[in-house]
């Protein structure tokens, strides 16, 4: 069955780094577009970023444009997003998301928490 | 960027009745809009795809329908087990954008 699987949250510190990391199985991995999308109780969801099948196009949320990177490793089936110059508000449970080839996000993972907080 | 306004924010009703949500896009979306049900502490799930298209093994009283800016989805007979939060996102456009959610508990 389709699975994804984040890892890499934790506490960090304004201003510095963290790297998510998006371990997927039970699809072709190179066929198919995956996205970050962030959570936070008062926001809600917000999409971060999406790459595609390929790697060749990225495409980021204005909030995270010039501070985050999405990139993929189609020979180890997984996702990055490298978070740098972090904020408070990027607080928020990562989830990385699967794209059907028709368009709709059809899978999801079960997220990952970055707490930015001196 | 494309907004979403979902309405109500929450909602309470008994088991079995019928239960509906609104979603409305700033723009036309066409009918590129899915809903999504999530449960607390999880991930969201795929629920209505393309506006009104039902997802592989998704009980049959949820339903959606719509197109262009206006968007309806429907429980027919809500069950104890649809406890949860509710999303609409348009893919019409990046960047995604989602409604802003509707709590569904049960009175």
């Amino acid at each position: 069955q389709v699975q994804l699987v984040e890892s890499g949250g934790g506490v960090v510190q304004p201003g510095r780094s963290l790297r998510l990391s998006c371990a997927t199985s039970g699809f072709t991995f190179s066929d198919y577009d995956i996205h970050w999308v962030r959570q936070t109780p008062g926001k809600g969801l917000e999409w971060v970023a999406v790459i595609s099948y390929d790697g060749s196009n990225k495409y980021y949320a204005d909030s995270v444009k010039g501070r985050f990177t999405i990139s993929r490793d189609n020979s180890k089936n997984t996702l990055y997003l490298q978070m740098n110059s972090l904020r408070a508000e990027d607080t928020a449970v990562y989830y990385c998301a699967k794209q059907e080839e028709t368009g709709p996000i059809d899978y999801w993972g079960q997220g990952t928490l970055v707490t930015v907080s001196s | 960027d494309i907004q979403m306004t979902q309405s109500p924010s929450s909602l309470s009703a008994s088991v079995g009745d019928r239960v509906t949500i609104t979603c409305q896009a700033s723009q036309d979306i066409r009918n590129y809009l899915n809903w999504y049900q999530q449960k607390p502490g999880k991930a969201p799930k795929l629920l209505i795809y393309d506006a009104s298209n039902l997802e592989t093994g998704v009980p049959s009283r949820f339903s959606g329908s719509g197109s262009g800016t206006d968007f309806t989805f429907t429980i027919s007979s809500l069950q104890p087990d649809d406890i949860a939060t509710y999303y609409c996102q348009q893919y019409d456009n990046l960047p995604l954008t989602f409604g802003g959610g509707t709590k569904v508990e049960i009175k």
